[in-house]
């Protein structure tokens, strides 16, 4: 089996600041997932990357910023941080073109002052 | 355009008891529908999925679940829960093959009590 280790469990930051969140996966998976989780809200798509070096825009992509330099590894910085910016972001993974599982991670948590 | 909508935010029910989290669906083509489980503090964890075939299916934990394509349902069910049950509840859409966006419900919040 693999995991998926996202950096840091809790952040804290100040409204404006740069911050950024890290996610790694073992499972040699293709495409990799930020979701933003709002308290009593579905899970919303803010990027995804297909393969090492792409990204991909989702409904929820403005104030966010990603890089995907390698296979196993996926950044999601927020430009600037605004008090409503608090929510859970997750990482997720899946094999390949086809529709599959995705495998999460447990989660980082934005906290702005 | 395709939606999930999960009307119940919250369930409670006695352990031992079944359950049913409703779960429907918009979408014109075929779907792939998922049910995942999140427990506190954790990320999201499949439970089941449907891609075609048998409309019953079975999952983890003595989970299973019923695709309608003439009600756009995917109910979730369990015969007896157990208080370990108490989590979020996701019923998520795909498109067909190809397809790298899944459209998730609002969650289901179960509460198992004894």
């Amino acid at each position: 089996g693999g995991i998926i280790t996202q950096t840091p469990k809790f952040l804290i930051g100040q409204e404006g600041q740069k911050l950024t969140l890290k996610c790694q996966q073992n499972f040699n998976h293709d495409t990799m997932y930020w979701y933003r989780q709002d308290s009593g809200k579905g899970l919303r798509l803010i990027y995804y990357s297909i393969t090492e070096n792409d990204l991909q825009k989702g409904d929820l992509s403005e104030g966010y910023d990603a890089s995907r330099e390698k296979k196993s590894s996926f950044s999601l910085t927020v430009t600037s941080a605004q008090k409503n910016e608090m929510a859970v972001f997750l990482c997720a993974s899946r094999v390949g073109a086809n529709t599959g599982q995705l495998y999460f991670g447990e989660g980082s948590k934005l906290t702005v002052l | 355009a395709q939606s999930v909508t999960q009307p119940d935010a919250r369930v409670t029910v006695s352990e031992g008891a079944s359950l049913q989290l409703r779960c429907k669906y918009s979408y014109s083509g075929t779907p792939y529908l998922f049910w995942y489980v999140q427990y506190p503090r954790q990320g999201l964890q499949l439970l089941l999925k449907y891609y075609s075939g048998d409309p019953v299916v079975q999952g983890v934990n003595g989970f299973e679940a019923e695709f309608s394509k003439s009600n756009s349902s995917f109910h979730l069910r369990k015969a007896s829960v157990h208080w370990s049950d108490s989590a979020v509840y996701f019923c998520v859409l795909s498109a067909s093959t190809g397809n790298y966006k899944y459209v998730f419900g609002a969650g289901t919040r179960l509460k198992v009590i004894a």
